[in-house]
C-alpha cells in the first residue's frame, strides 16, 4: 500500500516567514495529494490540493509544489500569521480522488510573534 | 445539514464494552469514510462506503470493528469489547462525488477506554 512521510514533525518560524512542510511517498501511481490543517480540538480542513498533472499550485499565501519523479510534494506558506499555529497533513491517494487516502503523521506548526 | 456531525463527542468506556459512534453526513453526499486518529499522529483509514455499499473496510483493524450505512445516509461505527488501543478519535468523513471530491470531516468521537 501507500506510505507518506512528512517531515518535520514540528517547525517553528517567527511570524512573517515561510514555513516549508515537505511529504514523500511510495507509489508511483498515487496522483492526488492534498493538505488538511487542523487545529486543537478541531475537524481537520483542506487547505489545498495537486494533481499529478500540475507542478506547482497557488492561493494566495499557500502554495504546494509536486515533483512525481522524486515522489514529493511540498506546502509552502509565506508571510506567516498567527492564525497559521496548527496541525499540517500531508495526504497522497491512488484514486485520483478522495478515496483511500493515506496521511502523514502531522506537522505541528508554531508562529512566534 | 450544514456539516458532517459526529455523536457523540466524548465516550468513556470500560474495557470489554461495546461502543457505537453516529455519523450524519452532509446531505446528498455519496461517499462516507471512517478513519481513526490516535494522539499525535495522521487519520488513518479504516472503511469507505459509497451510498450503502461497503466498497473497502482493509483498514479496520480487528473483527471487533463494525461499520454500516444502511440507507446511503447516516453510518455507524460499532466497537465491541473494547480495548484500551482503542483509544482514539474516529473522524468521519464524507464527499459529494465518487472520485475526486473534497473530504468534508466531522468534529471526531474522542473515545477513552479505561
Amino acid at each position: 500500500g501507500e506510505n507518506v512521510e512528512q517531515h518535520p514533525s514540528t517547525l517553528s518560524v517567527q511570524e512573517g516567514d515561510s514555513a516549508v512542510i515537505k511529504c514523500t511517498y511510495s507509489d508511483s501511481a498515487s496522483n492526488y495529494f492534498p493538505w488538511y490543517k487542523q487545529e486543537l480540538g478541531k475537524r481537520p480542513q483542506l487547505i489545498i490540493d495537486i494533481r499529478s498533472n500540475v507542478g506547482e499550485k497557488k492561493d494566495q499565501r499557500i502554495a504546494v509544489t509536486l515533483n512525481k519523479t522524486a515522489k514529493h510534494f511540498s506546502l509552502h506558506i509565506t508571510e506567516t500569521q498567527p492564525e497559521d499555529s496548527a496541525v499540517y497533513f500531508c495526504a497522497a491517494s491512488l484514486g485520483g480522488g478522495a478515496d483511500g487516502l493515506t496521511f502523514g503523521k502531522g506537522t505541528h506548526l508554531i508562529i512566534q510573534p | 445539514g450544514a456539516g458532517v456531525s459526529q455523536s457523540p463527542r466524548y465516550k468513556v468506556a470500560k474495557r470489554g464494552q461495546d461502543v457505537a459512534l453516529r455519523c450524519d453526513p452532509i446531505s446528498g453526499h455519496v461517499s462516507l469514510f471512517w478513519y481513526q486518529q490516535a494522539l499525535g499522529q495522521g487519520p488513518e483509514f479504516l472503511t469507505y462506503f459509497q451510498n450503502e455499499a461497503q466498497l473497502d473496510k482493509s483498514g479496520l483493524p480487528s473483527d471487533r470493528f463494525f461499520a454500516e450505512r444502511p440507507e446511503g445516509s447516516v453510518s455507524t461505527l460499532k466497537i465491541q469489547r473494547t480495548q484500551q488501543e482503542d483509544s482514539a478519535v474516529y473522524l468521519c468523513a464524507s464527499s459529494a462525488r465518487e472520485k475526486g471530491g473534497e473530504l468534508f470531516f466531522g468534529e471526531g468521537s474522542r473515545l477513552t477506554v479505561l
